[in-house]
């Protein structure tokens, strides 16, 4: 079956700092891939996606690239605001977000 | 985006006792909505899937008479967790999806944290 396992947090960065969360996924068949973010007292919301191998999604500074080769989908943002504490969901699923199985989430505190 | 609410955003209750949770997609119809279940440090679990008028889908493992799903209008979605015990303490996030078509997408609500004392 599917699965997605992503790194544990809290991670905790001060401003300005590079971020990486790791996720890895196992799937049959070629899934899309997702990043959510959910901040505090929201909806998780779809922060950046890839449809196929080695594309790179990327929005609000954040990127990911989707690698076949080491199935893993890893986030990245070069510096970090105290605005992106928030928790980050990994997920893979069909192109339009749906029939989603997610990681565990990972907390980003970003400090001042 | 469209915005999903729900509410209450925190419950605490007795062991034994029913509590209901809504969700509502506040600026468009939403045929298609999913309940989720996330324990702490885990992953979000789809419980169910229920589209408007008909009886909800519920994936493996999850008890229908234990987790009632009622989707009896285009905007709102109610969960009933039923003679509720502290095992059941979770936090539960719905969404919901303008059509049954797997290609549109869903929106997700901010969940809510159910305690059962």
């Amino acid at each position: 079956g599917n699965s997605v396992t992503q790194m544990e947090g809290p991670v905790t960065l001060s401003e300005e700092a590079f971020l990486t969360i790791n996720c890895t996924y196992t799937a049959t068949g070629y899934p899309s891939l997702f990043w959510y973010v959910q901040y505090p007292g929201e909806g998780l919301q779809l922060l950046l996606k890839a449809t196929k191998a080695d594309d790179k999604g990327s929005n609000k500074g954040f990127e990911a690239t989707y690698r076949k080769e080491t199935t893993s989908f890893h986030l990245e943002k070069g510096s970090v605001q105290v605005s992106d504490s928030a928790v980050y969901f990994c997920a893979l699923g069909n192109n339009a977000g749906n029939m989603l199985t997610f990681g565990g989430g990972t907390r980003l505190m970003v400090k001042p | 985006g469209a915005v999903v609410s729900q509410h209450p955003s925190r419950v605490i209750c007795k062991s034994g006792t029913s509590v209901k949770i809504e969700c509502r997609s506040l600026d468009f119809q939403a045929t298609t909505m999913f309940w989720y279940r996330q324990f702490p440090k885990q992953s979000l679990m789809l419980m169910a899937t229920s589209n408007e008028g008909s009886k909800a889908t519920y994936e493996q493992g999850v008890e229908k008479d234990k987790f009632l799903i009622n989707h009896a209008s285009l905007t709102l979605s109610t969960l009933t967790v039923t003679s509720a015990h502290p095992e059941d303490s979770s936090f539960y996030i719905c969404s919901a999806r303008e059509g049954a078509q797997t290609y549109n997408e869903q929106f997700f609500g901010p969940g809510t944290r159910l305690t059962v004392l």
